[in-house]
Order: structure tokens, then C-alpha cells, then sequence
């Protein structure tokens, strides 16, 4: 069963730094690397996406580093402000191979974000 | 697009009582998603359908819980007999059919057994 390994638990940035989130994955038989946002009371939503056949991706003040060989990928927000104050989750697929197991998406633990003003 | 639509938006129940979660996915989607999230285990992935048949159920915890997908538009998720920790936030999301493709969330049910 895929896990998923996601640090740190919380973490608290001024306003103005950078905000970095790690994770982890064990094996995955499919290429796709979201990161979720959810504010509170609120579903988690996409904030961006990785397919590696890059080493990075960058959406704004949002970039996704990808390392395949270390199985590892990270979040950075550039310039992080007061409203990106948020859960954050990274996800993976399972390591199971056939079509329907890609459908699937197994999310990391979250990482609680605050950012000081 | 209103988006997917859960309701109840919260459920206060007793020990023993049976209870049903809803969700409208978005029109147009093949998959539909339910999840249950808590402080202790994150967010996890109960059972998922594609076009209302139902693929993998191996997140479903006990025989108390089951889910069905009627028609394309709608979907519940029962617990029966519901107990103190199955109180959680249990979110819906819906998916286009392609490998890869954003699952869209639903606001979730806040369940609380007393």
C-alpha cells in the first residue's frame, strides 16, 4: 500500500518568506503529483500539479520541485501571505499498477501553514 | 457549475442511530470519490465509483458502512449502526475520466456521535 510521508506537521512563516513543505512517496506506478489547499471548513482543493517529466513546475508564487530518483517532492511559496494561511496536502497514486488503480490519489498527513503578518 | 453539493452540511446523532450522507457530483463526471478525514488519520480514501459502479470499497472500515451511486447525479454513504468514532468529516469529490485529472471536492458533512 502506497504511503505517503508529509513534513512538517505544522509550520509558521512571516509574511514576506518562504514557505516550504516536503514529501515523500514509497513506490507509484503512475506519474502524478498534486498539492491540495484547504482552508478551514472548506473541501481541499487543487492548488497545483506535477507530471515528471519535468524537475519543476512554478504557477505563480507556487512551485513544485520533483526529485524521482529520491522519490521526493517539495512545495514552495515565494512571498507567502496572510490569506495563504491553509492546510496543505501532498498526494500520490497508488503503487498498484492497472488502470484503476491510478484513478486513485493517496494524500499525505497535512501540514498546518500560518503565516504572520 | 455549483460545484459538488454534500448535505447534510452537519449531523449530530446518537450512538446506535443510523445515519446517510448525500452528494450531488458535478455533471459530467465518471468518478465519484467519498473520503473521511480526522486529526488522527488524515484524509482518507473510503471507496470510489465509475459510472455508478462501484471499483474499490477496501477503505470502507466495517460492515456498518456502505455506498451507493443510484444514477449518475447522486450518491450516499449510510453508517448503521453509527458510533462515537465514526465522527469525522466525510467529504465527496468528483473526477473527470482521465488518469490524473483534478479531483474536484465537495464542502463535506461534519458527523458528530454522541
Amino acid at each position: 500500500q502506497q504511503q505517503v510521508k508529509q513534513s512538517p506537521q505544522s509550520l509558521i512563516v512571516q509574511k514576506g518568506g518562504i514557505s516550504i513543505i516536503n514529501c515523500a512517496y514509497e513506490n507509484t506506478a503512475f506519474d502524478y503529483f498534486p498539492w491540495y489547499q484547504q482552508f478551514p471548513g472548506k473541501g481541499p482543493a487543487l492548488l497545483i500539479a506535477i507530471r515528471p517529466d519535468v524537475s519543476e513546475k512554478k504557477e505563480g508564487r507556487f512551485t513544485i520541485s520533483f526529485n524521482k530518483s529520491a522519490k521526493q517532492f517539495s512545495l514552495h511559496i515565494m512571498d507567502s501571505q496572510p490569506g495563504d494561511s491553509a492546510t496543505y496536502f501532498c498526494a500520490a497514486p497508488p503503487s498498484s499498477k492497472g488502470i484503476q488503480g491510478a484513478q486513485k490519489l493517496v494524500f499525505g498527513q497535512g501540514t498546518r501553514l500560518t503565516i504572520n503578518p | 457549475d455549483a460545484g459538488v453539493i454534500q448535505s447534510p452540511r452537519h449531523e449530530v446523532t446518537e450512538m446506535g442511530q443510523e445515519v446517510t450522507l448525500r452528494c450531488k457530483p458535478i455533471s459530467g463526471h465518471d468518478y465519484l470519490f467519498w473520503y473521511r478525514q480526522t486529526m488522527m488519520r488524515g484524509l482518507e480514501l473510503l471507496i470510489y465509483f465509475n459510472n455508478n459502479v462501484p471499483i474499490d470499497d477496501s477503505g470502507m472500515p466495517e460492515d456498518r458502512f456502505s455506498a451507493k451511486m443510484p444514477n449518475a447525479s447522486f450518491s450516499t454513504l449510510k453508517i448503521q449502526p453509527s458510533e462515537p468514532r465514526d465522527s469525522a468529516v466525510y467529504f465527496c469529490a468528483s473526477r473527470k475520466n482521465r488518469v490524473g485529472n483534478e479531483q474536484f471536492f465537495g464542502p463535506g458533512t461534519r458527523l458528530t456521535v454522541l
